[in-house]
């Protein structure tokens, strides 16, 4: 692994459940984020948090709900998905939210809503 | 027009050929510019990064940026088959403007063939 953990790698669920993805770093980082994958679009920024304070909510619905207890932990709580809400969604951190640079990525847990 | 545009391909190579990728952007506060490898299943992993314009050489990799005609390139030389992934371009402005936020291209999805 990278330094960026996120379970589970895969996850399907219905349209009327409830679930929660987990990104866990152990790189010391400050800035942590929410990214969406979907085929054949650009990776899209879906929140940041800089030392556990939400920064961005880039127009985000609200079936998606963030929640970073600590430096160390990001959760994307899920409710109410529609089929389209299938992609990747990946979690990054890096030292401060500057230059952009030093993203670490997770591996990304596999959303698969039905 | 979206901030930055990347061809997703897909580019299929034969083995020690030379790969050229490349992107162009809409946006002249861009001032870091970056290249993610991202593997099947895997989330992106940084592969060369480069400040305002010039070359960057790694190995088999060189990275060119032209900021007068808002045009990368990402450069692979003696391909292997080790480097069939899927390439992204990033770049971000300087720390302040954007907070670090990361703009992505599609994607150039590459393999290289034995």
């Amino acid at each position: 692994e990278t330094g960026v953990t996120q379970t589970p790698r895969h996850l399907v669920m219905g349209m009327t459940n409830k679930k929660s993805l987990k990104c866990e770093q152990h790189l010391g980082h400050n800035a942590m984020y929410w990214y969406k994958q979907s085929a054949k679009k650009p990776l899209e920024l879906m929140f940041v948090y800089s030392l556990e304070e939400r920064v961005e909510n880039n127009s985000v619905p609200s079936r998606f709900s963030p929640e970073c207890p600590n430096s160390s932990h990001l959760f994307l709580h899920l409710h109410t998905l529609q089929p389209e809400d299938s992609a990747l969604y990946l979690c990054a951190s890096s030292q401060d939210i500057g230059s952009g640079l030093g993203y670490t990525f997770g591996s990304g847990t596999r959303l698969t809503v039905v | 027009q979206k901030e930055v545009e990347q061809d997703p391909g897909p580019l299929s190579v034969p083995e020690g050929a030379i790969v050229s990728l490349n992107c162009t952007y809409s946006n002249s506060a861009f001032q870091y510019f970056m290249w993610y490898r991202q593997y099947s299943r895997k989330g992106p992993e940084l592969l060369m990064y480069t400040y305002s314009s010039g070359n960057k050489e790694d190995g088999r990799f060189t990275a060119q940026v032209d900021k007068s005609s808002k045009y990368i390139s990402l450069f692979i030389r003696d391909s292997q088959p080790s480097d069939s992934a899927t390439y992204l371009c990033a770049m971000s402005a300087d720390r302040g403007s954007t907070l670090g936020r990361l703009y992505f291209g599609r994607g150039t999805q590459l393999t290289v063939w034995p």
